[in-house]
């Protein structure tokens, strides 16, 4: 069965404060591997997507990393506006193909 | 803005009623997800229309059911609600049917339903 797992759940930094969040994965045969931002009561702001182990992507202060069996969102010199819930998805070949499996979250307080 | 519209925002209504959620897919989108959000169970797969014919089927109740119409737009049927039915429900699109490209999904500002 298709698993994601997220921690910390919650996460409280010092503005400028670097540090990573991790989602852990268990997939069979992985299509995608997403990354979301979801503000209280908003629906999930998409960030990034992530193919394949080795693979790197980055947005302004994130960056995505992915391995074969996690990845990592990596947060430098974090602002109080990155305050937010961060969301991990997998897509994977088997099963319900296209439907997304989301982590519980990581819940990122960042203070100024 | 994703580009998704959902409607209505705010939904409140009373056990063993029906409601139906609506929502459009960004310009160009030909898949439809929706999702459930409950405190304790995070984002639930429910269903999945792609071009207007059902995909794949997740966590869905015998309950509730959808459609994607011929203008891509979608709807949600809650019926014989329950108090645990309560929670956002989201819809998502994207380019792609679920294969190898265009699988980014962008979701919508949801429903918040409440069943008192």
């Amino acid at each position: 069965e298709d698993q994601v797992t997220q921690s910390p759940e919650a996460l409280r930094l010092q503005e400028g404060e670097s540090s990573s969040l991790n989602c852990s994965y268990t997939v069979s045969g992985l299509r995608g591997l997403f990354w979301y931002r979801q503000d209280p009561g908003k629906g999930p702001e998409f960030l990034f997507t992530l193919y394949s182990a080795g693979e790197e992507k980055e947005k302004e202060r994130l960056k995505a990393t992915l391995t074969k069996k996690e990845s990592f969102l990596h947060i430098t010199a974090p602002k109080p506006e990155d305050s937010a819930t961060y969301l991990c998805a997998v897509q994977g070949r088997g099963g319900s193909q296209g439907n997304l499996i989301f982590g519980k979250g990581t819940k990122l307080s960042v203070k100024p | 803005d994703s580009g998704v519209t959902q409607t209505p925002k705010h939904l409140i209504t009373a056990t063993g009623q029906r409601v139906t959620l609506r929502c459009s897919p960004r310009s160009g989108d030909l898949s439809v997800y929706w999702y459930q959000q409950s405190l304790d169970q995070g984002l639930q797969f429910l269903i999945h229309y792609y071009n207007g014919e059902e995909r794949a089927k997740g966590n869905i109740l015998e309950r509730f059911s959808a459609q994607q119409f011929p203008d891509l737009h979608s709807e949600l049927n809650l019926s014989s609600l329950e108090l645990g039915d309560s929670a956002l429900y989201f819809c998502a699109s994207s380019r792609g049917a679920g294969g190898l490209f265009y699988n980014e999904q962008f979701f919508g500002p949801g429903t918040r339903l409440t069943v008192l």
